[in-house]
């Protein structure tokens, strides 16, 4: 079975500065991995996905994420951090044979921005 | 493209009163999920559909739960009876090959 574990429920960095989101997965076959961002009272947007291609992941807003099968993670990051990066962060995996991919959520963090 | 649209936005109703959610999918996209997000459980996937067929609903909590998925294009998710724990907001995503879209969710509150 698939799990997403994101450690950490709440970060907060100084704008300007490095953002690290943390995500480890497990997953019993190749994974794709996924990260989607929630604005207040919005939907998930996608920031960025993994699908066995390139480990580095470039995602859109200046956001990018590598993929670290012996450490099973997936974190992500972005080198500057901006007020406007302030929303929930969710890490996601998706597993199965064929196109049965259903993705797992994990339970988001809460990136703060301070001026 | 639209994206997927999901209505009502925002749906306050008595416990004890049916409630149905819609969602329309992208044009063309083979899957479909009904997500329900809660501050306690997070994101949860409550069903999906595959070509309009419900492949998997062993997330559904209870029966009062149902989802029906009449054409390639609807899918409803209904309530009945709705109870004060149902209170959440419901997503629905379509998706192509690896592509998964989101609509802007539906506020529910059972009062």
């Amino acid at each position: 079975a698939q799990s997403v574990t994101q450690l950490g429920s709440h970060v907060s960095v100084s704008e300007g500065a490095l953002v690290l989101l943390r995500c480890n997965y497990s997953s019993s076959v190749p994974p794709y991995l996924f990260w989607y961002v929630q604005y207040p009272n919005q939907g998930l947007q996608l920031l960025l996905k993994y699908t066995s291609a390139a480990t580095l992941v470039k995602g859109i807003n200046g956001f990018e994420a590598e993929f670290k099968k012996s450490e099973t993670s997936f974190h992500l990051t972005k080198p500057s951090a901006h007020m406007r990066d302030a929303a929930e962060y969710f890490c996601a995996v998706s597993e199965g044979s064929g196109s049965a991919r259903q993705l797992t959520f994990g339970s988001g963090t809460q990136l703060t921005v301070l001026p | 493209d639209a994206g997927v649209i999901q209505s009502p936005r925002h749906e306050v109703t008595e416990m004890g009163q049916e409630v149905t959610l819609r969602c329309k999918p992208i044009s063309g996209h083979d899957y479909l999920f009904w997500y329900r997000q809660t501050m306690m459980r997070g994101l949860e996937l409550l069903i999906y559909f595959n070509n309009n067929v419900p492949i998997d609903d062993s997330g559904m909590p209870e029966d009062r739960f149902s989802a029906k998925m009449p054409n390639a294009s609807f899918s409803t998710l209904k309530i009945q009876p709705s109870e004060p724990r149902d209170s959440a907001v419901y997503f629905c995503a379509s998706r192509l090959d690896r592509g998964y879209t989101f609509g802007s969710g539906t506020r529910l509150t059972v009062v």
